[in-house]
Order: structure tokens, then sequence, then C-alpha cells
């Protein structure tokens, strides 16, 4: 029963690189997030999706790249990395019905040096 | 004005304790509500979701004020085990997180 799985679990970047983070779900949600969390910060929305081929900037999109082919796949791009963008990353998922749970995956910790 | 506004505390409480957080919300739109959990470094479950009419799973219970557009979380009884971050979640088409509310129960 795999839920959502983000990879990596932990990445270090060196400034200027680029690198995708990848999430999956299994559980044919149509919702997904990005989101971002900085020490001792709640969850900041980077971009989400409604179902494949639709996606949708958040509070925090600069920086940032999304695409959704399917329904199971929703990856994060990262393009010329910048230290600012340090922070944990975590990918959820749910149904169109808003009154029910958004499950998440385990997050990627990323530090950007 | 942020979206969604807690108290970040922490709160402090011995075992036993009752304690409450509040969350407001700016979206008179907003259509659902929930609050979440998260232990350090891990991410958010799913606490409970909050009802117009109010709810209740064991020692927790959960109001939603629309009018004020306001959100509460009591915590009766507090166990060692509660203590983590409290993030209150509101619905509009997107989900939009509190910063959180951190409690610490000691014994």
């Amino acid at each position: 029963n795999a839920g959502v799985t983000q990879t990596p679990k932990f990445r270090i970047l060196k400034i200027g690189q680029s690198m995708t983070l990848q999430c999956a779900q299994d559980m044919n949600h149509n919702y997904m997030y990005w989101y971002r969390q900085d020490p001792g910060m709640g969850l900041k929305l980077i971009y989400y999706s409604v179902g494949a081929g639709i996606t949708d900037k958040g509070e925090v999109p600069n920086g940032y790249n999304v695409s959704r082919s399917t329904t199971e796949d929703f990856p994060l791009r990262l393009e010329l990395a910048a230290p600012s963008q340090t922070s944990v990353y975590f990918c959820a998922s749910s149904y169109w019905d808003r009154n029910t749970e958004a499950f998440f995956g385990q997050g990627t910790r990323l530090t950007v040096v | 004005r942020k979206e969604v506004e807690q108290d970040p505390g922490p709160f402090n409480v011995p075992e036993g304790a009752t304690v409450a957080f509040n969350c407001t919300y700016s979206n008179s739109a907003s259509q659902s509500f929930f609050w979440y959990r998260q232990d350090c470094r891990k991410e958010p479950k799913l606490l409970m979701s909050v009802y117009s009419s109010g709810n209740e799973d064991g020692r927790f219970t959960a109001q939603l004020n629309r009018a004020s557009q306001y959100i509460s979380l009591l915590i009766r009884d507090s166990k060692l085990s509660d203590s983590a971050t409290y993030l209150c979640v509101v619905n509009t088409d997107k989900l939009i997180f509190g910063t959180g509310t951190r409690l610490q129960v000691f014994p």
C-alpha cells in the first residue's frame, strides 16, 4: 500500500544546478500538491493540480515548474537552484471531494550550497 | 493578511491539562476545514475534519465559526504523546496551511 511516494529523500545541490523532485500516488487521486516547509515554519503551497494536464500556481511558485501528464505523477522541477530553495518539500494528493483527507509523502530534504 | 493564521506557540502544558488552539482564515468562500498533526521532521497527517456543528473524537474537539471565520481545537487530558505541531488547514480550491501551533506536554 504505497500511497504517496517521493524521491529522493535527501539531496544536496550546488547553486545553479537543476533537479526534478519526483512524486507518485497510487490512489487515483485527482488533486496533487507541492509544498515547501522551511525550519520552524508552516507549509507553503508551490503548485497544485486538479487533474492530468491542469496545473496552477500556489503562494510561492517562483523558481519552480511542474507538469501533470498522468493522474499518478506530479514532478517538481527546480531550475538554477538557489540557497533560498533549501527546504523540505512535501507532495500530497487527495480526491476531488474537498472534504476528504490529503495524504502526504515523506518529504524530500533539499540543501542548496 | 495571511490566508490562515495561528498562534505559533509553543504551548507548554503538564500531562492532564486541557489546551485550546485557535485559527482564523481570511477567505469567506472557504469550503472545508481540517486540523493536521505534524511530528518533528515528519509529514503532516490528518487529525480531524472540522464541521459547522462541531465534532469530537475522543479527547479532541473541533469547532468552526463561519461568521467569525474562526476554527478551534480543544485537547482534553493531554498526554505526552500529544506533543507535536498542530496545523490548521483551509480548503477553498486548494489546501492552505497555517504556520502551526507547537504543543509540548511535560510530565
